[in-house]
């Protein structure tokens, strides 16, 4: 149980073009989901924190003009990176987590990542 | 603001010999501590929670303890598909994130 999905896994693009990087809870209802990013041997870098239905809060420092968070239902979060440039390659990461019938914080649960490499 | 610090950055054990990982924590009001464990190129991959002091889990050759200020995952007997890097996360009251160590990367050598 406990399945998030995230796609692509790997993407190439030229600089100034958009990417949109999907990621779903396939057997749970994710109330919560978040974005990280991570640099080679680094720890996981917070960008920003979803609920369903709302605007995404983001970490200070992330351009949320940039980065563009959308939680339209429970089961699906994406992150678009608006005019990528080469600075923006990175190991993105969703995570998600739910509050349902839950008297315990739950924890979340992780992609496996999205390779994005901008040229 | 919750702080987590991971020990050591790095650990190299013969397999078979078993060792511990710690992870040191200040939070304002525990909700929960996680452990989980990232293979190169991977999201994390959700291995326990802790809500408590004295609580304790187990998984195969892993078994997590937690005490109000720190928090370890002992590797009994690892083997070399146990090797990858473990990170520790904490969530306090109050806040809807949770603060993550740099980890400790393992390596089983055969």
């Amino acid at each position: 149980g406990a399945v998030v999905s995230q796609h692509p896994s790997w993407v190439i693009c030229k600089s100034g073009t958009s990417v949109k990087i999907e990621c779903r809870s396939l057997d749970f209802q994710a109330t919560t989901m978040f974005w990280y990013r991570q640099f080679p041997k680094q720890s996981l870098m917070l960008m920003a924190t979803s609920n369903e239905g709302s605007k995404a809060t983001y970490e200070q420092g992330v351009e949320k003009d940039k980065f563009l968070i959308n939680h339209a239902s429970l089961t699906l979060s994406t992150l678009t990176v608006t005019s990528a440039h080469p600075e923006d390659s990175s190991f993105y990461i969703c995570s998600a987590r739910t509050n349902v019938n839950s008297g315990s914080y739950q924890p979340q649960h992780f992609g496996d990542g999205t390779r994005l490499s901008i040229l | 603001e919750d702080q987590v610090t991971q020990s050591p950055e790095a650990l190299r054990l013969q397999e078979g010999e078993s060792s511990s990982l710690n992870c040191s924590y200040t939070v304002s009001g525990l909700r929960g501590l996680f452990w989980y464990r990232q293979d190169p190129g991977k999201g994390p991959e959700f291995l326990f929670t802790l809500y408590s002091a004295g609580e304790e889990k187990e998984k195969e050759r892993l078994k997590a303890t937690l005490t109000k200020k720190e928090s370890f995952l002992h590797i009994t007997a690892p083997k070399p598909e146990d090797s990858a890097t473990y990170l520790c996360a904490v969530h306090g009251q109050g806040y809807q994130k949770v603060t993550f160590g740099t980890g400790t990367k393992l390596q089983v050598i055969p």
